[in-house]
């Protein structure tokens, strides 16, 4: 039983366009979430993370949504430039836990 | 700071052989965790500590023991390795003095291959 999927294993995008990622998640007890990014042959560095108290966070080109009704995340990556070609993982944990449950990844191709 | 550390790189082994995967963090981090990357799965957690001298069993914990060695250090054994085994490890630490902000550092990985 995955409780957190991301749906699509791969996405292109054009450089300089918008690139959405998604993360769907089943347990309503989650309430902080995070976006990982990986390259080739690296252990993931965190990108961005949000808590359940918001909705939208922002760090310069990233912005992630929560939308705690649907358990649904997203990331947002404007302008997307080719260096962010990598594979995203979103991860899920409750408040004060110890553990996260990360999805499956999806692999980010930008093309220039 | 190298952050996390995490040797061997690469190791490959014969069915029922064992080993231990070092991981060590000078981020003065008190949880640690170890991962497994597999094709389609994603990363999962095997064991966790979340501080000196705790260990906890994580989704996938067979087939493992871990050692938390001190407060810098991490370990992960495999006493009788099986193909099934054969993944890509990360170790992972997180401070834990705001429990809300729970970004982990990972590792660069240990590939390792069970024949």
């Amino acid at each position: 039983d995955q409780q957190v999927k991301q749906n699509s294993p791969s996405l292109s995008v054009q450089e300089g366009r918008i690139s959405i990622l998604n993360c769907d998640y089943t347990n309503s007890m989650f309430d902080y979430f995070l976006w990982y990014k990986k390259y080739p042959a690296e252990g993931p560095t965190f990108l961005i993370s949000i808590s359940s108290i918001k909705d939208k966070n922002e760090d310069g080109r990233f912005t992630v949504f929560l939308n705690k009704s649907a358990k649904h995340l997203s990331l947002h990556i404007v302008p997307s430039q080719p260096g962010d070609s990598a594979v995203y993982f979103c991860a899920a944990g409750g408040s004060g836990t110890y553990k996260y449950i990360f999805g499956t990844g999806t692999r980010l191709k930008v093309l220039a | 700071n190298a952050g996390v550390t995490q040797t061997p790189k690469f190791q490959v082994l014969k069915t029922g052989q064992s080993m231990t995967l070092q991981c060590a963090q000078d981020m003065n981090h008190n949880s640690m965790y170890w991962y497994r990357q597999d094709p389609g799965m994603g990363l999962r957690l095997i064991y966790y500590s979340a501080s000196e001298g705790t260990t906890d069993k994580g989704e996938v914990p067979n087939g493992y023991n871990v050692s938390r060695l001190n407060k810098r250090e991490f370990s992960l054994r495999l006493e009788s390795a099986a193909p099934s085994q054969t993944s890509v490890y990360f170790c992972a630490s997180t401070r834990e003095d705001r429990r809300i902000y729970n970004e982990q550092f990972f590792g660069p990985g240990t590939r390792l291959t069970v024949l």
